[in-house]
């Protein structure tokens, strides 16, 4: 138990569906993120929130919609993804998001596209 | 922008020592850290190297040579719930962190 839950674990959804990724906290933290992990490749870095405000959007296409409503809760709302979105979901966090080599990882919501 | 280089996969067998080494193209480097993922797992935090040297934590050791943008992990008296996947991961300006492809390590009997 890392303190950081991630819902669901797995979904499978068409491309034309619209789901939600759920991370919730139990760690007093302030900074959220959200790593995409494919096969074969680096954690890439999606979003990053520190104290509710959105502080690093790495290029991610506009499908992919987080939201974080306070400092426990982050959201990612996926609609009219591709195959290619197919990937492990990487919710963490980490107490504040300067200078922190640092992050406490949930388990990650795994992906599928059809 | 960042890049991090790291083999893809190393064997070695119970209670021996093995390197992982990673190395890095940065600006504002800040530090190196290191991660543990079991397949299946999330995750988990192992080091985090901001000054040049060796930090020692149990069987686990990081080195940082900021002059060389280079640093490895040393997993020492190696166990069979070693194999996993390791990956570095660089701190640098104002960014979170960037992580490497990650070393997959196989500890054999």
């Amino acid at each position: 138990e890392t303190g950081v839950t991630q819902t669901p674990r797995h979904l499978v959804m068409g491309m034309t569906n619209k789901k939600s990724l759920k991370c919730e906290q139990h760690l007093g933290h302030n900074a959220m993120y959200w790593y995409k992990q494919s096969a074969k490749k680096p954690l890439e870095l999606m979003f990053v929130y520190n104290f509710k405000e959105q502080t690093e959007n790495n290029s991610v296409p506009s499908r992919f919609s987080p939201e974080c409503p306070n400092s426990s809760h982050l959201f990612l709302h996926l609609h009219t993804l591709q195959p290619e979105d197919s990937a492990l979901y990487l919710c963490a966090s980490s107490p504040g998001a300067e200078n922190t080599g640092e992050l406490f990882f949930g388990e990650g919501s795994r992906l599928t596209v059809l | 922008g960042q890049s991090l280089e790291q083999p893809s996969e190393v064997t070695a067998v119970e209670g021996a020592i093995v390197q992982i080494n990673c190395t890095y193209q940065t600006s504002g480097f800040y530090g190196l850290s290191w991660y543990q993922q079991h397949d299946g797992g999330a995750p988990t935090f192992l080091s985090y190297n901001a000054l040049d040297g060796l930090e020692e934590t149990g069987r686990f050791s990081s080195f940082l040579s900021r002059s060389d943008s280079y640093g490895y992990l040393l997993l020492q008296e190696l166990q069979m719930k070693d194999s996993a996947s390791y990956f570095c991961a660089v701190r640098a300006g104002r960014r979170a962190l960037t992580f490497g492809s990650g070393t997959r390590l196989q500890v054999q009997p």
